[in-house]
């Protein structure tokens, strides 16, 4: 049974670039939820995705934006990287989109910004 | 907005004794409740979690928590911690209805011979 699979595992880029990043789910998980996690910090929510939408948006700016696709894989995206962008970006996928469904986690894509 | 406070920054405990970490979350609501563990360059794995009824949960590798509400806290507990328990741990809310988990700053834990 696949848990959550992201790639890639680690990526360095400069201030200004854009990037995406791919999180497939556990298996039988419809919905992908992404957290960014800088250093020495919890995970803060950026947004989660059900049924190919946003469903709710955490504190981010519109820098940050994403997409679910048929198969219940997602895509983060970034504009205009900022070195503060600079973490640890963890996706986590549950079923049906409910609270009271544990989220899963990925080993996340370490994105570092020079 | 509710929040999740994890007084602890560091833990460092002998192998073999007990351990209980603190949570202490900030909601007009009762949350649902978990606890995560991150050994480094690795994702979070679920610990535990609580949804209602019995208020001490058993989760896995031997941990436990209890949650009492006039407290608002949600204490991870061990009772005889391994070598392979030092990770950091992080204490985690939903609320009711809601999808994003809020995540503690989370507690770094030390496991010495």
């Amino acid at each position: 049974d696949a848990g959550v699979t992201q790639s890639p595992t680690h990526l360095i880029k400069t201030r200004g670039q854009q990037v995406t990043l791919r999180c497939s789910p556990k298996s039988g998980h419809d919905t992908v939820s992404w957290y960014q996690q800088a250093l020495g910090q919890g995970p803060q929510f950026i947004f989660q995705y059900y049924e190919e939408e946003e469903r709710q948006r955490g504190n981010f700016p519109d820098r940050f934006s994403g997409h679910q696709f048929p198969n219940y894989s997602s895509e983060l995206n970034v504009n205009a990287l900022l070195l503060g962008d600079s973490a640890l970006y963890l996706c986590a996928s549950s079923l049906g989109g409910d609270s009271n469904q544990p989220q899963h986690f990925g080993d996340g894509t370490r994105l570092s910004i020079l | 907005a509710q929040s999740v406070t994890q007084p602890d920054i560091h833990i460092t405990v002998s192998e073999g004794a007990s351990l209980e970490l603190r949570c202490n979350y900030s909601y007009g609501a009762t949350p649902y409740l978990f606890w995560y563990v991150q050994s480094p360059g690795q994702g979070l794995q679920l610990l535990l979690k609580y949804f209602s009824g019995d208020t001490l949960v058993q989760g896995i590798k031997g941990f436990e928590a209890e949650f009492k509400r006039s407290q608002s806290s949600f204490n991870l507990r061990k009772p005889s911690v391994h070598w392979s328990d030092a990770a950091e741990y992080f204490c985690a809310v939903i609320v009711l209805y809601g999808n994003k988990l809020v995540f503690g700053a989370g507690t770094i834990l030390r496991v010495k011979s």
